[in-house]
């Protein structure tokens, strides 16, 4: 079965701090990696997408991947009160295989 | 652009009713996924849709059914409904697999 694992949280860190998220997939055939924040009593939305091995970095998220780990993390910085919500790893295994999302973790940024 | 949007938004149902929730695309995508988050569950995936054809469906009973029509609007039903089925129902739709764009979602009560 293909599995998306994530901590449930929460995380806590103060304000200015940076958040570390991370997600472990256990297809080693995934292909694509997205990160989604989900306000509470909101729907997700994406924030992040990555394909390739290595960094990706769009304003104060760093998305991170590593194949041979079958690691994805999301890094970020300076983080806000506003950035509190649970967040989302989500994987595309192969082909036209839906997207399989893991529980998601918790993030509390206090101020 | 408009959003996804969901119609209704909350559903107050009995056990062995029956419910059909509806799914508007933002205009130009064709593929809609639908669904189910439960605190304990998480995101689970019901099914794909493309062009009016259900390309994938995720471990449901055969209750869940669902359909898309030509204008890539898409309806679900859920059958014999059971108290389990409590849960916020999620709609996305999407041009690229996992960038997907949600809907607000139905929140369904069973009682």
């Amino acid at each position: 079965q293909k599995e998306v694992e994530q901590n449930s949280g929460p995380l806590s860190v103060p304000e200015g701090a940076i958040a570390s998220l991370n997600c472990t997939y256990s297809d080693r055939g995934s292909q694509s990696f997205f990160w989604y924040r989900q306000y509470s009593g909101k729907s997700p939305e994406l924030i992040m997408f990555i394909y390739s091995n290595g960094d990706k970095e769009d304003g104060r998220f760093t998305a991170q991947l590593n194949k041979a780990s079958q690691y994805v993390s999301l890094l970020i910085r300076d983080s806000q009160p506003s950035d509190s919500a649970t967040y989302l790893c989500a994987v595309i295994t192969s082909g036209n295989t839906p997207l399989v999302f893991g529980k998601g973790t918790r993030l509390s940024v206090i101020a | 652009k408009a959003g996804v949007t969901q119609t209704p938004r909350y559903l107050i149902k009995t056990r062995g009713q029956q419910v059909t929730l509806s799914c508007s695309p933002i205009s130009g995508h064709r593929s809609v996924s639908w669904y189910q988050q439960t605190p304990g569950q998480g995101l689970q995936f019901l099914f794909e849709y493309f062009s009016e054809t259900q390309r994938n469906k995720g471990n449901f009973p055969g209750r869940f059914s669902g359909r898309q029509f030509s204008n890539s609007r898409s309806e679900m039903n859920v059958s014999t409904l059971e108290l389990g089925d409590s849960a916020l129902y999620l709609c996305a739709s999407w041009t690229a697999p996992g960038e997907q764009y949600f809907g607000p979602g139905t929140r369904l009560t069973v009682t």
